[in-house]
């Protein structure tokens, strides 16, 4: 089975912090991606990246940045956070054939 | 603008019943399509997906249904059952990789 790993299940953080979300995947997948899911906006794509150092901005990457050294992981940095980011973040994985496998999400809360 | 709607933000269905989701897409370069089941806290997972080349897939009692003329999909769940209660969103991709997302439709499942 594939499996996404997603470091935190929930995070609070206080508005201007920086805050890394950190996502591990085991399945060798060239792909990775974060988005951000939000009530009646569904799924945003953020980042995506292809391979190791590749980034590619995603529908809405204001105020994030991301990381990818190692194949296996793929990190998003929320700079200096803002309570319009609070939301659930989801990451995801694919070998690239349109299938995604995604991570159990965290829920990141600023105040 | 978004360009994959599911416009019925929920539904309710007798368990044994049937069960139809509906998806819309502007972009007529869509050629794979997928459906999502969520729960609460934890992240999507993939359920079903057609070719663009295809008018309809089945697995089990899952049927996603293309139609390329309306740039429509539906998903059809038979019978219904209680474990079925999600959040359910369609996905659609031009290519291998990126996938843009619905809003969603929360199905509930009763008794």
């Amino acid at each position: 089975d594939v499996k996404v790993t997603q470091s935190s299940r929930y995070l609070v953080k206080r508005t201007g912090e920086k805050v890394f979300l950190e996502c591990v995947q085991d399945m060798d997948h060239e792909n990775m991606f974060w988005y951000r899911q939000d009530p009646g906006l569904g799924l945003r794509l953020i980042y995506f990246s292809y391979d190791v150092k590749m980034k590619e901005k995603g529908d809405i990457p204001e105020g994030y940045s991301v990381s990818r050294e190692k194949k296996e992981r793929f990190s998003l940095i929320l700079e200096s956070a803002s309570t319009n980011q609070t939301s659930m973040y989801l990451c995801a994985s694919s070998p690239g054939q349109g299938i995604q496998y995604f991570g159990a999400g965290t829920r990141l809360s600023v105040l | 603008d978004q360009q994959v709607k599911q416009n019925s933000p929920s539904l309710s269905v007798q368990e044994g019943r049937i069960s139809i989701l509906n998806c819309d897409y502007t972009n007529s370069m869509f050629d794979y399509f997928l459906w999502y089941k969520k729960y609460p806290a934890e992240g999507p997972t993939f359920l079903i997906s057609i070719s663009s080349i295809k008018d309809k897939n089945e697995d089990g009692r899952f049927t996603v249904f293309l139609n390329k003329s309306a740039k429509h999909l539906s998903l059809h769940i038979v019978p219904s059952q209680p474990g079925d209660s999600a959040v359910y969103f369609c996905a659609a991709t031009p290519g291998p990789d990126k996938l843009i997302f619905g809003t969603g439709t929360r199905l509930q499942v009763f008794p």
